[in-house]
């Protein structure tokens, strides 16, 4: 089975300054894996995605993540954030064999304050 | 064009009644998904159609739950003798086709169900 584990449920941080957020998986099988974002009263967004190749994505929005396979990591990072930054964020995986079905952490808020 | 849409936004109902939540996908999107996401949690998979035929229902929690989309567009996501512990955001997404791992998952504003 697959799991996400998104350690930290808040990060606070200040505007212009760089954030890290981050999110482990397990799995026995290839799996590959993505950031969503969820606005207030909105639906999830597809930030990036990691299929394979290069472990360094960039996504949308100035978003970077790195695919560490050692680590099981695959943190999520912005080097200066904006207010607008203020959502939730959701690592997912989905196995290789059936990638339709993402299994979602539990999502870090991020907070960016003035 | 419209994004994923999805009705009610709001139900509140008692316990023991039937609800029945409305999925509309981006026209022309071949699979269809519905989560649910508990307060304080991420989404968790229910079942995955591909045009009408629902590949996919092994997250169904109990056969209270069921999901059908006849014409293979709009989808409902029915759940009868509502319980407490079904309050929850019900999620529905949409992709071009769902068996290639390049494809996106599109996701509605959600159903927030409230049971009394």
């Amino acid at each position: 089975a697959q799991s996400v584990t998104q350690l930290d449920s808040q990060v606070p941080v200040f505007e212009e300054a760089p954030v890290e957020l981050r999110c482990n998986y397990s799995s026995s099988v290839s799996v590959y894996l993505f950031w969503y974002v969820q606005y207030p009263n909105q639906g999830l967004q597809l930030l990036l995605k990691y299929l394979s190749g290069s472990t360094l994505v960039k996504g949308i929005n100035g978003f970077e993540a790195e695919f560490n396979k050692s680590q099981t990591s695959f943190h999520l990072r912005k080097p200066s954030v904006h207010i607008s930054d203020t959502a939730e964020y959701f690592c997912a995986v989905g196995r290789m064999d059936s990638s339709y079905k993402l299994i979602f952490g539990s999502g870090t808020r991020l907070l960016v304050r003035p | 064009g419209a994004g994923v849409s999805q009705s009610p936004r709001y139900k509140v109902t008692k316990r023991g009644q039937d609800v029945a939540l409305r999925c509309d996908p981006i026209s022309g999107h071949v699979s269809l998904y519905w989560y649910r996401q508990a307060l304080g949690q991420g989404p968790e998979f229910l079942t995955y159609f591909n045009y009408e035929a629902q590949q996919d229902k092994s997250g169904l929690p109990n056969d209270r739950f069921s999901a059908e989309r006849p014409e293979g567009s709009i989808s409902t996501l029915t759940i009868q003798r509502t319980e407490q512990r079904d309050s929850a955001m019900y999620r529905c997404a949409s992709s071009l086709v769902g068996d290639r791992y390049t494809d996106t998952q599109y996701f509605g504003p959600g159903t927030r169900l409230t049971v009394l």
